[in-house]
């Protein structure tokens, strides 16, 4: 079974400030989507960021982007110019068969005033 | 568009008794996967379907089941509830055609307690 970590429980960062928020994962696929998901505290998961294993270049979303290691099997999130609103639970995910995505425990980022 | 909406948002039950949770998946979405989130184990795939057909099961115990309509709304249902099945059950919804792998639009959860 696939598995997905995330190595950081918390994170904090000051507003105005760039953070980034650590995945790893485990597959034996060479072609597969990868995904970080932010779960606000009204709880709606909505999708941040997307990136497929076969392109080489990092997704882009605005202020946040990726660091796709895949040899490394690293996938992490850059938060630039972070926000008020970017303070949420946010999951790492790997999709694993149709429609089903494999999560990481989650990081709960702080973002101070 | 109106986004993916879960019934009832809370429900407390006992131990013993069984529970049906409902989803309305965004108009024109044909899949919908169903995830159980607690604190200790996180999130967990319990199933997906598609056109009324689970395509994809988690590893849960029989106890967890469910359908989907043809209007693509789908419903869960816990049978048998023990304590460690208090989570929070998310509903989420895609296109989800053959070899698509697209966003998943989540609702916001049915928070159940079980005492």
């Amino acid at each position: 079974a696939q598995t997905v970590t995330q190595s950081q429980p918390e994170m904090s960062v000051q507003e105005a400030e760039t953070v980034t928020l650590s995945c790893t994962y485990d597959t034996s696929e060479s072609d597969y989507y990868l995904f970080w998901y932010k779960q606000p505290p009204s709880r709606q998961m909505i999708l941040v960021i997307r990136q497929e294993a076969y392109k080489q270049q990092n997704a882009t979303e605005n202020r946040f982007s990726v660091n796709f290691q895949k040899a490394a099997k690293s996938f992490s999130l850059k938060i630039s110019d972070s926000q008020l609103g970017d303070a949420a639970m946010y999951f790492c995910a790997q999709e694993e068969g149709a429609q089903k995505l494999v999560f990481g425990q989650g990081t709960r980022l702080t973002i101070n005033p | 568009k109106a986004g993916v909406t879960q019934t009832p948002r809370y429900l407390i039950k006992t131990r013993g008794q069984q529970v049906t949770l409902s989803c309305s998946p965004i108009s024109g979405h044909r899949s919908v996967s169903w995830y159980q989130q607690t604190p200790g184990q996180g999130l967990q795939f319990l199933f997906e379907y598609f056109s009324e057909t689970q395509r994809n099961k988690g590893n849960f115990p029989g106890r967890f089941s469910g359908r989907q309509f043809s209007n693509s709304r789908s419903e869960m249902n816990v049978s048998t509830l023990e304590l460690g099945d208090s989570a929070l059950y998310l509903c989420a919804s895609s296109f989800g055609g053959v070899g698509e792998t697209g966003e998943l639009f989540f609702g916001e959860g049915s928070r159940l307690t079980v005492l």
